[in-house]
């Protein structure tokens, strides 16, 4: 079976502090895609990353990182010194590799205070 | 970079009339898009496979004449919601892949069209 597991529903941090969402998923492909995407509350979902499973360099994109471990099939994401436009609901997703089907986790609702 | 873009945005109807929801890439062909649902608060769904020229498959328990889908050109893929009634309110969000060949993986989102039926 395919699923993504976010088991944080909701995060409380007060700016400037760092955020880490988890993210787990389990397939028994051996070559699949991950994304993390990241729903404001006008809806609309913003692409912020993808990964596949022969690649587990972690990355760093500004004030933003990724920790891929195939070893615990997690595909955590971090936020260093949030702000309050970070505010939002964030996904983890995976794909099969050759489907473009995505599962979703059920999202973390991530929420900035000032 | 890629735009995929859904129209409308929001839909307000009467419980019993037809919503028909557009996703159009912009600046690409999608030979394959996918819908989306996504109740509030909740994860997105997927309801449907949409493949151009070809009829679309449908994910286990989603209603194909309930939610019908056209693919008819490269870049437009519509979903109409028939008989429209309170459950079906729901946020609806269109994709599309971007580029040729297995693996590569990424798709597109819309911005989302939610439905509210009275």
């Amino acid at each position: 079976a395919q699923k993504v597991t976010q088991a944080q529903t909701e995060i409380s941090v007060v700016e400037k502090e760092d955020v880490t969402l988890d993210c787990v998923y389990e397939t028994r492909d051996t070559t699949y895609y991950l994304f993390w995407y990241k729903q404001p509350p006008s809806g609309e979902l913003v692409f912020l990353i993808r990964r596949n499973s022969f690649d587990e360099q972690n990355e760093i994109s500004g004030r933003y990182s990724w920790n891929f471990q195939k070893s615990t099939s997690s595909f955590n994401f971090t936020i260093t010194a949030s702000q309050v436009v970070d505010s939002a609901v964030y996904f983890c997703a995976l794909s099969p590799s050759g489907t473009y089907k995505y599962i979703f986790g059920t999202g973390t609702r991530l929420k900035v205070l000032a | 970079g890629a735009v995929v873009s859904q129209h409308p945005s929001w839909v307000i109807c009467k419980s019993g009339t037809s919503v028909k929801i557009e996703c159009r890439s912009l600046d690409f062909q999608a030979t394959t898009m996918f819908w989306y649902r996504q109740f509030p608060k909740q994860s997105l769904m997927l309801m449907a496979t949409s493949n151009e020229g070809s009829k679309a498959t449908y994910e286990q328990g989603v209603e194909k004449d309930k939610f019908l889908i056209n693919h008819a050109s490269l870049t437009l893929s519509t979903l109409t919601v028939t008989s429209a009634h309170p459950e079906d309110s729901s946020f609806y969000i269109c994709s599309a892949r971007f580029g040729a060949g297995v693996g590569s993986g990424e798709l597109f989102f819309g911005e989302g069209s939610r439905l509210t039926v009275l």
